[in-house]
């Protein structure tokens, strides 16, 4: 069974930094493609980044280019987002996704990153 | 404001159908896969269509998908009230260099 377990969010201050944690099991990690994305309250679902499967190519939200960067450990199945200098705007639930075919086949669910002084 | 354009909700009565639509461009939907996405409340978001029209396993055929030139649109028939969801629409955006996955805005599904 594929699974997906994001780590990692929680309180911090305007300013401050995060890193997001994503465990995958259950499949290939090291031949997929990975994704974040985020979700503020009450509103819709934000494309954050995505990694290729060796981690040679990301790309970026327009949003968070700069401040957040994404990382894997195929040896260790898990992905990762640095989040640095978090904004207001960054409180969201964070979702990692394994992508295949050209969509976001398999979901987490979900970690709350809350940015507030 | 969402690169790609979704109705925000849409209402039908229990066993009627609905669609919604998905509309973009020729960066992203006019020439990419387009896929769907079922948030029911409270829990993370589960691929309902893949490639335009494909069903994982485990989705039922009362839910359709189609694309043409730079629209998509989900169907869903035989409504039931566990179908009440938020929809999404996404889809790979190839308008910059190095690429970005793009969502709609979501349309809440109220079935009556």
């Amino acid at each position: 069974e594929v699974q997906l377990v994001e780590s990692g969010g929680g309180l911090v201050q305007p300013g401050g930094s995060l890193r997001l944690s994503c465990a995958a099991s259950g499949f290939t990690f090291s031949s997929y493609w990975m994704h974040w994305v985020r979700q503020a309250p009450g509103k819709g679902l934000v494309w954050v980044s995505r990694i290729n499967s060796d981690g040679s190519s990301t790309s970026y939200a327009d949003s968070v280019k700069g401040r957040f960067t994404i990382s894997r450990d195929n040896a260790k199945n898990t992905l990762y987002l640095q989040m640095n200098s978090l904004r207001a705007e960054d409180t969201a639930v964070y979702y990692c996704a394994r992508a295949s075919s050209g969509s976001l086949v398999s979901w987490g669910q979900g970690t709350l990153v809350t940015v507030s002084s | 404001q969402s690169v790609l354009t979704q109705p925000p909700s849409v209402s039908a009565a229990p066993g009627q159908k609905v669609t919604i639509s998905c509309s973009g461009s020729s960066s992203n939907i006019g020439n990419n896969y387009v896929s769907w996405y079922q948030q029911l409340p409270g829990t993370a978001p589960k691929l309902l269509i893949y490639d335009n029209n494909k069903r994982p396993s485990g989705i039922p055929d009362r839910f359709s998908g189609s694309k043409s030139g730079t629209s998509a649109t989900l169907g869903i028939t035989g409504l039931q009230t566990g179908d009440e969801a938020d929809y999404y629409c996404g889809t790979w955006d190839s308008s910059l260099s190095a690429g970005r996955w793009v969502f709609g805005g979501g349309t809440k599904l109220t079935v009556l």
